[in-house]
């Protein structure tokens, strides 16, 4: 039972590097997120898609790109790493929002930037 | 005022205590609603999902309250395996479709 998936698990990155967090999901749902989570904080959306080739902005879309070219797949690509980016960062899926569908999570990606 | 507001906590309390977490939601066109529990450094998982009917799962009773915009988490019987963030969620079938509170933190001591 894979579910969502994400790589690499933690990463520690130099400021000013790229890098891109992976996401796959084998439920064949429509619906996949991008959110990170700072140190006690609560989740934060970056970046949501609703569909194979259609993206959609959070609430910190700031320093991230996404794309969606298969239902399965959703990369989420930071440029210029900064320290302000140091977070853990979960990947989500979702069917179509009928009452009683939820959101499954990956196990998160952590991410340090030096 | 954001969309999903929660106690702010921490609940700090003694093994088998009955507790309750409240939240509040804005958006009277939220159709579905979740309460999701999350360990510290793991992802949220779902504790269970919330009707109009109100629901009980073993320990664990929610009830949502529409006309107040209103939802409860109780726990019974509280064990120290209950001691996480819980998260309050509110889904809608527009936009990012999935709202989530910022959390309360339960510390069930021995």
């Amino acid at each position: 039972n894979a579910g969502v998936t994400q790589t690499p698990k933690f990463r520690i990155l130099k400021i000013g590097q790229s890098m891109t967090l992976q996401c796959t999901q084998d439920m064949n749902h429509n619906y996949m997120y991008w959110y990170r989570q700072d140190p006690g904080m609560g989740l934060k959306l970056i970046y949501y898609s609703v569909g194979a080739g259609i993206t959609d902005k959070g609430e910190v879309p700031n320093g991230y790109n996404v794309s969606r070219s298969t239902t399965e797949d959703f990369p989420l690509r930071l440029e210029l790493a900064a320290p302000s980016q140091t977070s853990v960062y979960f990947c989500a899926s979702s069917p179509i929002t009928w009452v009683g569908n939820t959101i499954y999570f990956g196990e998160g990606s952590w991410l340090t930037v030096v | 005022r954001k969309e999903v507001e929660q106690d702010p906590g921490p609940f700090n309390v003694p093994e088998g205590a009955t507790v309750a977490f409240n939240c509040t939601y804005s958006n009277s066109a939220s159709q579905s609603f979740f309460w999701y529990r999350q360990d510290c450094r793991k992802e949220p998982k779902l504790l269970m999902s919330v009707y109009s009917s109100g629901n009980e799962d073993g320990r664990f009773t929610a009830q949502l309250n529409r006309a107040s915009q209103y939802i409860s988490l109780l726990i019974r019987d509280s064990k120290l395996s209950d001691s996480a963030t819980y998260l309050c969620v509110v889904g809608r079938n527009y936009g990012q479709n999935f709202v989530f509170g910022p959390g309360t933190r339960l510390s069930v001591l021995p």
